[in-house]
């Protein structure tokens, strides 16, 4: 079946630090990859996608690349805010669009 | 445009009460989800309906279970009987096509006491 696997947390970092959240990912067929974002107080919201490998999806300064070879899809910032502070879910789907999601990380980034 | 809504935003039953929880999909949209997020099970998914067809009930956690979903727009989850380990945020979805990104509801927290 499938399955997401992403990195525990929490993490705990300084604003304008490097934020990267691993996700690796089990699927029988060639999925589309997705990073949920819910922020304190919020429902979830989609931030980025990928729909085929290679494909790069971005957002918000937010990143993360479809690498089929490492069945990965790492998101990364360059230099976050206090603002990005939230729980990130990394999640795929197949064909029958049900999404599989990992178990979330949250981030706090601190002033 | 108006989001995805959900109601109650939090309801806390007693063991073995019947409750429902009721969600407005954004207007057009054609598949609508239902999700559940709890402290043991993290998110995982429990029913979609798309259009007018049969809806996939393969993530429901017993037959205690049940979704419906009228006129093609609203849909309401039946959770009869509920025991504690029910308590979880149940989180409502839709998208304008199965294959199209979904847009999530703020979620009904239940807590069964």
């Amino acid at each position: 079946g499938n399955s997401v696997t992403q990195m525990e947390g929490p993490v705990t970092l300084s604003e304008e630090a490097f934020l990267t959240i691993n996700c690796t990912y089990t699927a029988t067929g060639y999925p589309s990859l997705f990073w949920y974002v819910q922020y304190p107080g919020e429902g979830l919201q989609l931030l980025l996608k990928a729909t085929k490998a290679d494909d790069k999806g971005s957002n918000k300064g937010f990143e993360a690349t479809y690498r089929k070879e490492t069945t990965s899809f790492h998101l990364e910032k360059g230099s976050v805010q206090v603002s990005d502070s939230a729980v990130y879910f990394c999640a795929l789907s197949e064909n029958d669009y049900k999404l599989s999601f990992g178990a979330g990380t949250t981030v706090t980034v601190r002033a | 445009g108006a989001g995805v809504s959900q109601s109650p935003s939090n309801k806390v039953t007693e063991k073995g009460k019947d409750v429902e929880l009721r969600c407005d999909p954004i207007s057009g949209h054609t598949a609508l989800y239902w999700y559940r997020q709890s402290l043991g099970q993290g998110l995982e998914f429990l029913i979609y309906f798309q259009g007018n067809s049969a809806p996939d009930k393969s993530g429901l956690p017993s037959d205690r279970f049940s979704a419906e979903r009228t006129g093609g727009s609203v849909s309401t989850l039946t959770i009869q009987r509920t025991q504690q380990e029910d308590s979880a945020v149940y989180l409502c979805a839709s998208s304008l096509q199965l294959k199209d990104t979904q847009y999530f509801g703020p979620g009904t927290r239940l807590t069964v006491l």
